[in-house]
Protein backbone atom coordinates (compact mmCIF):
# COMPACT_ATOMS: atom_id res chain seq x y z
CA UNK A 1 0.00 0.00 0.00
CA UNK A 2 1.12 3.57 -0.45
CA UNK A 3 3.30 4.74 2.47
CA UNK A 4 2.73 8.15 1.12
CA UNK A 5 -0.55 10.00 0.60
CA UNK A 6 -1.21 13.27 -0.97
CA UNK A 7 -4.36 15.03 -0.81
CA UNK A 8 -6.11 16.16 -3.23
CA UNK A 9 -5.43 14.20 -6.71
CA UNK A 10 -6.70 16.90 -8.43
CA UNK A 11 -8.16 20.58 -8.02
CA UNK A 12 -9.91 22.98 -9.96
CA UNK A 13 -9.93 26.62 -8.78
CA UNK A 14 -10.64 30.17 -9.83
CA UNK A 15 -7.57 32.72 -10.01
CA UNK A 16 -6.74 34.50 -7.10
CA UNK A 17 -7.75 31.64 -4.84
CA UNK A 18 -5.27 29.93 -2.91
CA UNK A 19 -5.17 26.23 -2.98
CA UNK A 20 -3.88 23.90 -0.19
CA UNK A 21 -2.38 20.88 -0.93
CA UNK A 22 -1.31 17.69 1.89
CA UNK A 23 0.86 14.98 2.31
CA UNK A 24 1.30 12.46 4.36
CA UNK A 25 3.70 9.59 5.33
CA UNK A 26 1.85 6.98 6.35
CA UNK A 27 4.21 4.42 8.23
CA UNK A 28 7.35 6.63 8.92
CA UNK A 29 8.23 9.76 10.00
CA UNK A 30 9.59 12.21 7.69
CA UNK A 31 11.89 14.93 8.86
CA UNK A 32 12.31 15.88 5.29
CA UNK A 33 9.99 16.25 2.32
CA UNK A 34 9.86 17.20 -1.02
CA UNK A 35 7.89 18.75 -3.17
CA UNK A 36 8.13 19.11 -7.07
CA UNK A 37 6.39 20.75 -9.80
CA UNK A 38 6.01 18.76 -13.46
CA UNK A 39 4.77 20.33 -16.72
CA UNK A 40 3.03 17.54 -18.89
CA UNK A 41 6.15 15.32 -20.63
CA UNK A 42 8.76 16.98 -18.57
CA UNK A 43 11.16 15.96 -15.49
CA UNK A 44 10.04 16.76 -11.82
CA UNK A 45 11.50 20.37 -10.72
CA UNK A 46 12.45 20.61 -7.24
CA UNK A 47 10.68 23.32 -5.73
CA UNK A 48 11.74 23.13 -2.13
CA UNK A 49 12.81 21.13 0.65
CA UNK A 50 10.30 20.54 3.47
CA UNK A 51 12.31 20.95 6.89
CA UNK A 52 10.33 19.50 10.26
CA UNK A 53 10.14 22.15 12.73
CA UNK A 54 12.24 24.62 10.62
CA UNK A 55 11.87 27.00 7.46
CA UNK A 56 11.26 25.34 4.15
CA UNK A 57 14.45 25.90 1.69
CA UNK A 58 13.10 27.00 -1.81
CA UNK A 59 15.19 26.59 -5.04
CA UNK A 60 15.95 29.42 -6.80
CA UNK A 61 13.18 31.19 -8.91
CA UNK A 62 10.46 29.79 -6.70
CA UNK A 63 8.34 32.15 -4.79
CA UNK A 64 8.32 30.66 -1.08
CA UNK A 65 5.48 34.15 -0.62
CA UNK A 66 3.94 31.78 -3.67
CA UNK A 67 4.17 28.66 -2.70
CA UNK A 68 4.07 28.13 0.97
CA UNK A 69 5.24 25.24 2.57
CA UNK A 70 4.57 23.91 6.08
CA UNK A 71 5.67 21.06 7.78
CA UNK A 72 4.45 21.34 11.36
CA UNK A 73 4.95 17.20 12.12
CA UNK A 74 6.65 14.22 11.27
CA UNK A 75 4.07 13.26 9.15
CA UNK A 76 2.55 16.04 7.64
CA UNK A 77 3.76 18.85 5.40
CA UNK A 78 1.77 21.52 3.34
CA UNK A 79 1.97 23.18 -0.08
CA UNK A 80 -0.29 26.58 -0.36
CA UNK A 81 -0.44 27.95 -3.52
CA UNK A 82 -1.39 31.66 -3.30
CA UNK A 83 -3.13 33.75 -4.97
CA UNK A 84 -2.97 31.09 -8.11
CA UNK A 85 -3.26 31.61 -11.32
CA UNK A 86 -3.19 29.74 -14.54
CA UNK A 87 0.45 29.62 -14.99
CA UNK A 88 0.47 28.07 -11.69
CA UNK A 89 -1.38 24.82 -13.14
CA UNK A 90 0.29 21.78 -12.92
CA UNK A 91 1.14 18.66 -11.49
CA UNK A 92 2.61 18.95 -7.73
CA UNK A 93 4.05 15.78 -6.18
CA UNK A 94 5.34 15.00 -2.88
CA UNK A 95 7.85 12.88 -1.82
CA UNK A 96 9.25 11.76 1.81
CA UNK A 97 12.52 10.27 2.60
CA UNK A 98 12.71 7.02 5.02
CA UNK A 99 16.25 6.04 5.58
CA UNK A 100 17.20 2.44 7.30
CA UNK A 101 20.63 1.94 8.08
CA UNK A 102 22.15 2.44 4.81
CA UNK A 103 19.23 1.95 3.08
CA UNK A 104 17.50 4.45 1.55
CA UNK A 105 14.05 5.30 -0.47
CA UNK A 106 12.26 8.53 -1.34
CA UNK A 107 8.75 7.72 -1.54
CA UNK A 108 6.26 9.77 -3.39
CA UNK A 109 2.47 11.09 -2.83
CA UNK A 110 0.05 10.08 -6.13
CA UNK A 111 0.13 13.67 -7.07
CA UNK A 112 -2.01 16.83 -7.36
CA UNK A 113 -3.12 17.91 -10.67
CA UNK A 114 -3.98 21.73 -10.11
CA UNK A 115 -6.08 23.65 -12.79
CA UNK A 116 -6.32 27.25 -11.97
CA UNK A 117 -9.34 28.83 -14.21
CA UNK B 1 26.70 21.46 -9.34
CA UNK B 2 25.06 18.05 -8.91
CA UNK B 3 23.75 17.02 -12.35
CA UNK B 4 21.77 14.13 -13.44
CA UNK B 5 21.96 13.21 -17.42
CA UNK B 6 19.90 10.65 -19.19
CA UNK B 7 20.11 11.25 -22.90
CA UNK B 8 17.84 8.82 -24.22
CA UNK B 9 14.20 10.38 -24.70
CA UNK B 10 12.92 7.33 -26.34
CA UNK B 11 13.86 3.58 -25.96
CA UNK B 12 12.08 0.68 -27.91
CA UNK B 13 12.59 -3.23 -26.93
CA UNK B 14 10.93 -6.58 -27.71
CA UNK B 15 8.96 -7.93 -25.23
CA UNK B 16 11.05 -11.05 -23.07
CA UNK B 17 13.93 -9.05 -24.01
CA UNK B 18 16.36 -7.06 -21.91
CA UNK B 19 17.07 -3.03 -21.85
CA UNK B 20 19.18 -1.00 -20.65
CA UNK B 21 18.41 2.96 -19.52
CA UNK B 22 21.43 5.10 -19.32
CA UNK B 23 21.31 7.42 -16.42
CA UNK B 24 25.44 9.68 -15.79
CA UNK B 25 25.11 11.93 -13.16
CA UNK B 26 27.69 14.05 -11.86
CA UNK B 27 28.74 15.38 -8.24
CA UNK B 28 31.93 16.61 -6.26
CA UNK B 29 30.39 14.59 -2.95
CA UNK B 30 31.72 11.62 -2.00
CA UNK B 31 28.46 10.51 -0.59
CA UNK B 32 25.48 10.41 -2.68
CA UNK B 33 22.60 7.80 -3.59
CA UNK B 34 20.90 6.99 -6.61
CA UNK B 35 17.43 6.17 -7.70
CA UNK B 36 15.00 4.99 -10.29
CA UNK B 37 11.50 5.88 -10.53
CA UNK B 38 8.98 4.45 -13.15
CA UNK B 39 6.31 7.10 -14.12
CA UNK B 40 3.37 5.89 -15.89
CA UNK B 41 0.64 7.71 -17.48
CA UNK B 42 -1.02 7.77 -14.13
CA UNK B 43 1.70 10.09 -13.00
CA UNK B 44 2.28 8.27 -9.72
CA UNK B 45 6.28 7.79 -8.95
CA UNK B 46 7.23 3.94 -8.47
CA UNK B 47 10.61 3.47 -6.68
CA UNK B 48 12.48 0.91 -8.52
CA UNK B 49 16.28 0.37 -7.29
CA UNK B 50 18.47 1.86 -4.80
CA UNK B 51 21.98 2.81 -5.07
CA UNK B 52 24.39 3.85 -2.08
CA UNK B 53 27.65 5.15 -3.56
CA UNK B 54 29.82 3.18 -1.28
CA UNK B 55 27.88 0.06 -1.98
CA UNK B 56 30.26 -1.99 -3.83
CA UNK B 57 27.62 -5.04 -5.50
CA UNK B 58 25.32 -3.44 -8.02
CA UNK B 59 22.04 -2.81 -6.50
CA UNK B 60 19.18 -5.47 -7.53
CA UNK B 61 15.38 -5.72 -7.42
CA UNK B 62 13.84 -8.74 -8.90
CA UNK B 63 14.31 -7.60 -13.01
CA UNK B 64 15.51 -4.40 -12.14
CA UNK B 65 19.42 -4.17 -11.65
CA UNK B 66 21.53 -1.01 -11.80
CA UNK B 67 24.97 -1.08 -13.83
CA UNK B 68 27.01 1.19 -11.50
CA UNK B 69 30.18 2.35 -12.59
CA UNK B 70 31.36 4.93 -9.87
CA UNK B 71 34.69 5.98 -11.81
CA UNK B 72 32.38 6.93 -14.98
CA UNK B 73 29.83 8.02 -13.09
CA UNK B 74 26.97 6.11 -14.37
CA UNK B 75 23.83 3.74 -13.31
CA UNK B 76 22.26 2.59 -16.03
CA UNK B 77 19.07 0.70 -15.60
CA UNK B 78 18.80 -3.01 -16.38
CA UNK B 79 15.24 -4.24 -17.18
CA UNK B 80 15.11 -7.79 -18.09
CA UNK B 81 12.66 -10.44 -19.73
CA UNK B 82 10.79 -6.74 -20.25
CA UNK B 83 7.03 -6.88 -20.16
CA UNK B 84 4.30 -4.83 -21.84
CA UNK B 85 3.34 -3.42 -18.30
CA UNK B 86 6.95 -1.92 -18.27
CA UNK B 87 6.16 0.60 -21.25
CA UNK B 88 6.53 4.32 -19.02
CA UNK B 89 8.60 7.10 -18.18
CA UNK B 90 11.67 6.38 -16.14
CA UNK B 91 13.64 8.45 -14.10
CA UNK B 92 17.15 9.01 -13.30
CA UNK B 93 17.77 11.01 -9.76
CA UNK B 94 20.18 12.05 -7.18
CA UNK B 95 20.35 12.66 -3.50
CA UNK B 96 24.12 14.55 -2.96
CA UNK B 97 25.49 14.87 0.32
CA UNK B 98 26.46 18.98 -0.04
CA UNK B 99 22.80 19.25 -1.30
CA UNK B 100 21.48 17.43 2.12
CA UNK B 101 19.06 15.20 1.12
CA UNK B 102 17.31 17.38 -1.91
CA UNK B 103 16.77 14.85 -4.89
CA UNK B 104 17.71 16.07 -8.42
CA UNK B 105 16.02 14.36 -11.46
CA UNK B 106 17.41 13.69 -15.34
CA UNK B 107 14.98 14.54 -18.43
CA UNK B 108 13.59 10.90 -18.05
CA UNK B 109 13.34 8.09 -20.78
CA UNK B 110 10.47 6.82 -22.15
CA UNK B 111 10.23 2.77 -22.73
CA UNK B 112 8.35 1.28 -25.22
CA UNK B 113 7.92 -2.41 -24.93
CA UNK B 114 6.57 -4.28 -28.17
CA UNK B 115 4.87 -7.40 -28.14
Amino acid sequence: GAVVSQHPSRVICKSGTSVKIECRSLDFQATTMFWYRQFPKQSLMLMATSNEGSKATYEQGVEKDKFLINHASLTLSTLTVTSAHPEDSSFYICSALRTTGRNEKLFFGSGTQLSVL
Amino acid sequence: AQKITQTQPGMFVQEKEAVTLDCTYDTSDQSYGLFWYKQPSSGEMIFLIYQGSYDEQNATEGRYSLNFQKARKSANLVISASQLGDSAMYFCAMRGGTGGFKTIFGAGTRLFVKA
